[in-house]
């Protein structure tokens, strides 16, 4: 069973950017994912899905601010140019058999 | 545009029961498998169940199976948590989200609703 393995918390400075990592485990590096933004006390929000390559599609409306890539096991998410509003908890998540989450990550903006 | 809205959450005894509700519009219900996902207070994010876009097909986290039952009715683009013989640690928010592939079973949620509550406690 696949396994994603997420910090539990960023910070990063309005403004600047920051690049979130979700891993994957060992036997599964071509899985692609997905990322979703939670801000507090709303449902998630999709952002994109993200292959092993590094290609991505993102979900209605999403700035390009948020971007993705790859490199191996790992997935990442960057965002640029941060506002207040990208504080929040964001989650990859990916797919086999089943549906799997990562723990998640607190993103503050200082 | 696309919507999805929970319904039936509410505080409940152990050992009771409780159907989730899960209101779909703005696009083709019967071509989409849903999802149920919760959230503990607190914590992140847990599958519990998948219906495929006919409801032939289900599947359970270990943690509800055996007393939770996921269906849907394609003739009212709605889809239902049966949940039983509720225990503590189901208390949380309970999601419907929809896979973003047409005839799948799983892929990446590409729409969201905005989660009904579930407390369970005596």
């Amino acid at each position: 069973q696949v396994v994603l393995t997420q910090s539990p918390s960023a910070s990063a400075s309005l403004g600047a950017s920051v690049k979130l990592t979700c891993t994957l485990s060992s036997g599964h590096s071509s899985y692609a994912i997905a990322w979703h933004q939670q801000q507090p006390e709303k449902g998630p929000r999709y952002l994109m899905k993200l292959n092993s390559d590094g290609s991505h599609s993102k979900g209605d409306g999403i700035p390009d601010r948020f971007s993705g890539s790859s490199s191996g096991a790992e997935r990442y998410l960057t965002i640029s140019s941060l506002q207040s509003e990208d504080e929040a908890d964001y989650y990859c998540q990916t797919w086999g058999t089943y549906v799997v989450f990562g723990g998640g990550t607190k993103l503050t903006v200082l | 545009q696309v919507q999805l809205v929970e319904s039936g959450g509410g505080v409940v005894q152990p050992g009771r029961s409780l159907r989730l509700s899960c209101a779909a519009s703005g696009f083709t219900f019967s071509s989409y498998p849903i999802h149920w996902v919760r959230q503990a207070p607190g914590k992140g994010l847990e599958w519990v169940a998948i219906i495929s876009y006919d409801g032939n097909n289900k599947y359970y986290a270990d943690s509800v199976k055996g007393r939770f039952t996921i269906s849907r009715d394609n003739s009212k683009n709605t889809l239902y948590l049966q949940m039983n013989s509720l225990r503590a640690e189901d208390t949380g928010v309970y999601y419907c989200a929809r896979v973003g592939l047409v005839g799948a079973t799983v892929g990446p949620f590409d729409f969201w609703g905005q989660g009904t509550l579930v407390t369970v406690s005596s």
